[in-house]
């Protein structure tokens, strides 16, 4: 029973560039998270997902930042010309749908934005 | 709104007892979670209460006051491994989003 995987783990981008952020649940979580982590900091919520549906966004960015859980297929974070402030570990966690209050990460993403 | 505060460093020696208190403020409840993370790695789930009172899970326990907005995580015979940052976490109704603290760095000392 894999967990939380998450790809790529790291990512190096230009500034301009996009980055693209992958999340496959656990096997019979329909609830998708993203939070991102600066060093030496907590985990800011972004987004919360469930298939097909965004159910709380309050924690993105409004211009740039995207994300999906599409019926088939992992969540994406998506982030468009990509500046040094956008270099961050981004987590991705599931929990299934009637164990919300229990969250399994993924290993995260490291993107580095030059 | 919401906010947690938890001390930002603590240090103790192997074998010891140490507690990291957590104290929120949020609009909406519906319980207070730890997570442990080490430096490179994902945070992991530790313990979650949703009443008042004591939950204990091996040598780690989390105790919740609803009525205070306080919370602590007890970590005992502490061991080197045990060097993380804990982070408490608030789990607010209505989508059950969960806010986390900015941690607390612990520091086990031989």
């Amino acid at each position: 029973n894999a967990g939380v995987m998450q790809n790529p783990r790291h990512l190096v981008r230009r500034r301009g560039q996009e980055a693209r952020l992958r999340c496959s649940p656990m096997k019979g979580h329909s609830h998708v998270y993203w939070y991102r982590q600066l060093p030496e900091e907590g985990l800011k919520f972004m987004v919360y997902l469930q298939k097909e549906n965004i159910i709380d966004e309050s924690g993105m960015p409004k211009e740039r930042f995207s994300a999906e859980f599409p019926k088939e297929g992992p969540s994406i974070l998506r982030i468009q010309q990509v500046v040094r402030g956008d270099s961050a570990a981004y987590f991705c966690a599931s929990s299934p749908p009637s164990g919300a209050n229990v969250l399994t990460f993924g290993a995260g993403s490291r993107l580095t934005v030059l | 709104g919401q906010s947690l505060e938890q001390p930002s460093e603590v240090t103790a020696v192997e074998g010891a007892i140490v507690q990291i208190n957590c104290t929120y403020q949020t609009s909406g409840f519906y319980g207070l979670s730890w997570y442990q993370q080490h430096d490179g790695g994902a945070p992991t789930f530790l313990s979650y209460n949703a009443l008042d009172g004591l939950e204990e899970t091996g040598r780690f326990s989390s105790f919740l006051s609803r009525s205070d907005s306080y919370g602590y995580l007890l970590l005992q015979e502490l061991q080197m491994k045990d060097s993380a940052s804990y982070f408490c976490a608030v789990i607010r109704p209505g989508g059950f989003k969960t806010i986390f603290g900015a941690g607390t760095r612990l520091f086990v000392k031989a």
